[in-house]
């Protein structure tokens, strides 16, 4: 099994800022993945993070405006960048491990 | 591009019944097809993965079943309990070379009363 933990587990932010949000896992993982869950919407995979890698955007999703960093088999960081109000929603880190998929907790993001 | 759907409505029922949550997909052929819980301001928890090749599987009170003729994969929660209450998502291998990309169904929304 695997505990993913975030940081922070939510945040205010004002437009054209930016928020980095920190995912640790409890093990060593080859691949993280960010997804994104807008109010009232299904999750959305945004990228997938190697180790020693550049991250692999999804359609519709920029490394410009969701930089990654990936330094160890742990930890990753996801940040959203010049954030508007359409980028309200809760972002998510989740690995795979064996038969099951893990999620962390999320961190809410509201951007007035 | 693929789509998944679960229905919208929510499913009300009554404690001891079983609830059956439906997962239907188009324009795709799924390595394998997962089941979630969400509960409100949390994370997805995962419930059962079923491969292509796999009929059926079952896990305590949960029974997932995944017909790739039909495209359909149903979900089932027997002798239902009011802490069954939540929304269930299925979600879709995005077929690609990793494990753990995946593609979520908006989800159903289960309601389960004493």
């Amino acid at each position: 099994s695997a505990v993913i933990s975030q940081k922070p587990s939510r945040d205010i932010c004002q437009r054209g800022t930016s928020l980095t949000i920190q995912c640790q896992v409890d093990s060593q993982v080859t691949m993280m993945f960010w997804y994104r869950q807008q109010p009232g919407q299904s999750l959305t995979l945004i990228a997938t993070a190697n180790q020693g890698s550049e991250a692999t955007y999804e359609s519709g999703f920029v490394i410009d405006k969701f930089p990654i960093s990936r330094p160890n088999l742990t930890f990753s960081t996801l940040t959203v960048s010049n954030m508007s109000p359409e980028d309200s929603s809760i972002y998510l880190c989740s690995v795979f491990g064996g038969e099951e998929q893990y999620f962390g907790p999320g961190t809410r993001l509201t951007v007035t | 591009s693929q789509k998944i759907e679960q229905n919208s409505e929510a499913l009300n029922i009554q404690e001891g019944k079983t609830a059956t949550l439906t997962c239907n997909y188009t324009n795709y052929s799924p390595a394998y097809l997962q089941w979630y819980r969400q509960d409100p301001g949390r994370g997805p928890v995962f419930l059962l993965l079923i491969r292509e090749n796999e009929k059926e599987k079952r896990k305590e009170r949960l029974k997932v079943t995944f017909d790739t003729t039909l495209k359909q994969s149903l979900f089932h929660i027997t002798a239902s309990q009011p802490a069954d209450s939540a929304t269930y998502l299925c979600a879709l291998d995005m077929k690609d070379d990793s494990w753990g990309k995946l593609q979520f169904g908006a989800g159903t929304q289960v309601v389960v009363t004493p």
